[in-house]
């Protein structure tokens, strides 16, 4: 049963560009939404985070929008560059630190 | 600081060997994790330890899958035997966890295992 619900799948951006990124979850009991990024080859890195209280966090071009009554979450890439081709995943984590994985949306930044 | 390691790195096995992963995670770290990454999804929590104790192994197939971590630090998953199915990318990761604080995971870069 997929608690965190991912889209687009994958998502082709300009250099320079906003990459948009969405996620829905179910279980209000989710106190914990961080955002990790994978290269290929590579094991999930922690990007960002943002806790239930907080509507938006920012850190540097990455920015996570947090909607708690809609129960959805977003990440935007500001200024998308090449390097930030990789495959991004939301995820949620319950107060035993149990994370959940959503399917990922692979981005492509074009030169 | 080195962060976690795993081997292999890549592993190529007949359906119905035995397969084992080894994990050593960050110096310091008490809480182990296992995760199967299938292609073109989200890891999925196979098991994890606190110290030596597995506190959740819900989703670990017991029949053919087991782990260990001996004295609280290393850790060995194994598959007996393997299925096709079982092709992925297996993960650990490790966390220092502080009561108050987010449980921030750190991921190896992962062992991948193709079964023919």
């Amino acid at each position: 049963q997929q608690q965190v619900k991912q889209s687009p799948q994958s998502l082709i951006v300009q250099k320079g560009g906003i990459s948009i990124i969405n996620c829905a979850y179910e279980n209000t009991a989710f106190d914990y939404f961080p955002w990790y990024q994978q290269f290929p080859g590579k094991g999930p890195a922690l990007l960002i985070a943002i806790r239930p209280d907080v509507s938006e966090k920012k850190e540097g071009r990455f920015t996570i929008s947090f909607n708690k009554s809609a129960k959805q979450f977003s990440l935007h890439i500001m200024d998308s560059q090449p390097g930030d081709s990789a495959t991004y995943f939301c995820a949620t984590t319950d107060s035993w630190g149990k994370l959940q994985f959503g399917a990922g949306t692979q981005v492509v930044v074009t030169p | 600081e080195a962060g976690v390691v795993q081997s292999p790195r890549y592993k190529i096995i007949e359906k119905k060997q035995p397969v084992a992963f080894w994990c050593n995670p960050i110096s310091g770290h008490n809480t182990l994790y296992w995760y199967r990454q299938n292609l073109g999804q989200g890891p999925e929590l196979l098991i994890r330890y606190e110290n030596e104790e597995a506190v959740d192994d819900s989703q670990l197939p017991k029949d053919r899958f087991s782990a260990e971590r001996l004295k609280g630090v290393d850790s060995t998953l194994k598959i007996q035997p393997a299925e096709l199915g079982d092709s992925a990318v297996y993960l650990c990761a490790s966390s220092l966890d502080l009561v108050g604080q987010p449980y921030e995971q750190y991921f190896g870069p992962g062992t991948r295992l193709t079964v023919t």
